[in-house]
């Protein structure tokens, strides 16, 4: 089974500044990791994910995240916050085997990311 | 460019009410899915289906079922509505059915049971 951690429900930053939004796993295999962007009453959108390739990966918007596998972390990073950037931000793990179930992909609980002008 | 569309985008039930939510996606994928969003809750499955004639259960499956007849549909029945169900519902679709690939969502369909 796999499990996902945001810290933080809410995190307010002021534009151009710096966003960090933090999300810690656990899974008992190599893990697929992702990040998910969900405006005002839309659906989900990928930012980014991870497969193996690289531990560092660049997302669209300017969004980048990196795997720290020593610390089972996934944290997503963006260097300056714009107005457009306020939404609800959700990480996400799979195992990455056939089926969804219970131990498909699995969502954090989401962090919502306030911009302060 | 479709996507995946959701029908309806609002609803209100009695309870004890049956309805049935609407998910067609024209990406030709297989697997497809039904999240419920809740405040604080995050996103949790309720079913899911690897290809047309297979489904099964998610995290959440009480109180609802599914079907998928063909590739593109996959409704989600709610059989006799209860106030928990009161909630966001999502139909995902993705070209990977081992979940490494990316989730393509609906706008949602937001459900109110009285």
């Amino acid at each position: 089974a796999q499990s996902v951690t945001q810290l933080g429900s809410h995190v307010s930053v002021s534009e151009g500044a710096l966003v960090l939004l933090r999300c810690n796993y656990s899974s008992s295999v190599p893990p697929y990791l992702f990040w998910y962007v969900q405006y005002p009453n839309q659906g989900l959108q990928l930012l980014l994910k991870y497969t193996s390739a690289a531990t560092l990966v660049k997302g669209i918007n300017g969004f980048e995240a990196e795997f720290k596998k020593s610390e089972t972390s996934f944290h997503l990073t963006k260097p300056s916050a714009h107005m457009s950037d306020a939404a609800e931000y959700f990480c996400a793990v799979s195992a990455g085997y056939s089926g969804g179930g219970a131990d498909g992909l699995t969502f954090g609980k989401g962090t919502h990311l306030i911009i302060q002008p | 460019n479709a996507g995946v569309t959701q029908t309806p985008k609002f609803q209100v039930l009695k309870t004890g009410q049956s309805m049935t939510l609407q998910c067609a996606q024209d990406m030709n994928h297989e697997y497809m899915s039904w999240y419920r969003q809740d405040p604080g809750m995050g996103l949790r499955l309720i079913h899911y289906s690897v290809g047309a004639g297979i489904t099964d259960q998610g995290e959440v499956p009480n109180g609802y079922n599914v079907s998928r007849s063909t590739t593109e549909d996959f409704p989600l029945r709610l059989l006799s509505a209860a106030p928990s169900q009161t909630s966001v519902y999502f139909c995902a679709s993705s070209y990977s059915p081992t979940n490494t690939g990316e989730l393509f969502f609906g706008e949602g369909s937001r459900l109110t049971v009285l």
